[in-house]
């Protein structure tokens, strides 16, 4: 099926450190969506991007629509150990809002 | 509000065999969306039902089925398993309020089929 380009795969850091993250499609999106997923869970929504340009925050969190509309970045700053989980970005496929293409995702591993 | 329910949460079969999976929304959610999670291809889009119709569909074969009842309550069918199947299932409800924006879609926790 159809995917986005997520990277790093996966990461493994210091507490206190910042993360980034990205993730890039061949195709405009219009949506650009990040989740975050706990293990034994499902993904949860984090932030929600609607317009080219876009900063968003959510607490440490802070996410940006790409001016091209075919790329999103995630930022986590000072980390701690309860950010460890797996990070998504998911996009609407052909504009339908229902219907989402998803990153193979970013593991994060946060040392204490 | 319950979040959404998903049941069983772990369900061993063997190929050739059938599966039904269970989702219950949150309350007043009317939209239900399932998806296949598997380490090498993420997750994928397997359709969602609204007032019990589908009305999206990805890109599975006719074994993956599903429906709506009245209640909002979906399942899912998955006949003739295939070692390809093994993956988590989710389920997703969202409540269709805005025309034409995203409606947050809230995941449950999942089924794990293993298929022998």
């Amino acid at each position: 099926g159809q995917q986005l380009n997520q990277s790093p795969q996966s990461m493994f850091i210091q507490e206190g450190e910042d993360v980034s993250m990205n993730c890039t499609s061949s195709s405009i999106f219009n949506t650009w969506l990040w989740y975050k997923q706990d293990p034994g869970e499902g993904p949860v929504l984090l932030i929600a991007l609607y317009k080219a340009g876009e900063l968003t925050s959510n607490g440490r969190l802070t996410a940006q629509f790409g001016i091209t509309r075919k790329d999103s970045f995630l930022n986590i700053s000072a980390s701690i150990p309860s950010d460890v989980g797996i990070y998504f970005c998911a996009g609407p496929y052909a504009g339908n809002n229902r219907k989402l293409i998803w990153g193979l995702g970013t593991s994060l591993a946060v040392n204490p | 509000k319950a979040g959404v329910t998903q049941t069983p949460r772990y369900l061993i079969k063997t190929r050739g065999q059938q599966v039904t999976l269970s989702c219950s929304p949150i309350s007043g959610h009317r939209s239900v969306s399932w998806y296949q999670q598997t380490p090498g291809q993420g997750l994928q889009f397997l359709f969602e039902y609204f007032s019990e119709t589908q009305r999206n569909k990805g890109n599975f074969p006719g074994r993956f089925s599903g429906r709506q009842f009245s209640n909002s309550r979906s399942e899912m069918n998955v006949s003739t398993l295939e070692l390809g199947d093994s993956a988590l299932y989710l389920c997703a409800s969202s409540d269709p309020g805005l025309a034409g924006g995203y409606e947050t879609q809230y995941f449950g926790p999942g089924t794990r089929l293993l298929v022998l």
